[in-house]
């Protein structure tokens, strides 16, 4: 069946480094990819996505490409901030069963002063 | 406009006893799923509800069973507790309509305790 496997965590890091969390997937078709973010106390939210092959997604400085040819779903950001620390999900579903997401283990995220 | 509301938001019970979460939507989504989060299994899919019909199911035994009604609010069942049920259960709802961009939009979980 499908798949997600994500970076072990936590991730600690200073405010401005940059960040890379990993993800990457096993699917028998061809999902879509998300990366969802739960900030402490409040629900999930989607950061971003991607629906086919070599898309790119970006939000609020964060940014994933879909690539095929390594099944994978790296997130990104060049500079992170406090406010960035959260619980971070990659996840995939298909469209003709959108809301059922198969996700990631989740990569907590701290970001210090 | 109001998020996902889901009640209640904690509750314990006993082994062998039956519970029933709730699920208001954003107004105007049509479709909600249930997910099951654990430690250990992570984020699991439950099911998920569109216009009263369930339309996904995931792999949870019949215990785990849902409905929504016509104001497409939801409520989900568990009968017959297990420790193993102890989990937080989030509800999503999304458009499901021509304006759907594929996003969930999640609550803040019911967090239940089997003793």
């Amino acid at each position: 069946g499908d798949s997600v496997t994500q970076m072990e965590g936590p991730v600690t890091l200073s405010e401005e480094a940059f960040l890379t969390i990993n993800c990457t997937y096993t699917a028998t078709g061809y999902p879509s990819l998300f990366w969802y973010v739960q900030y402490p106390g409040e629900g999930l939210q989607l950061l971003l996505k991607a629906t086919k092959a070599d898309d790119k997604g970006s939000n609020k400085g964060f940014e994933a490409t879909y690539r095929k040819e390594t099944t994978s779903f790296h997130l990104e950001k060049g500079s992170v901030q406090v406010s960035d620390s959260a619980v971070y999900f990659c996840a995939l579903s298909y469209s003709g069963s959108a809301r059922q997401l198969t996700f990631g283990s989740g990569t907590q995220l701290t970001v210090l002063p | 406009k109001a998020g996902v509301t889901q009640t209640p938001r904690y509750l314990i019970k006993t082994r062998g006893q039956q519970v029933t979460l709730s699920c208001s939507p954003i107004s105007g989504h049509r479709s909600v799923s249930w997910y099951q989060q654990t430690p250990g299994q992570g984020l699991q899919f439950l099911f998920e509800y569109f216009s009263e019909t369930q339309r996904n199911k995931g792999n949870f035994p019949g215990r785990f069973s849902g409905r929504q009604f016509s104001n497409s609010r939801s409520e989900m069942n568990v009968s017959t507790l297990e420790l193993g049920d102890s989990a937080l259960y989030l509800c999503a709802s999304s458009l499901a309509g021509g304006a759907d961009t594929g996003e969930l939009f999640f609550g803040e979980g019911s967090r239940l305790t089997v003793l």
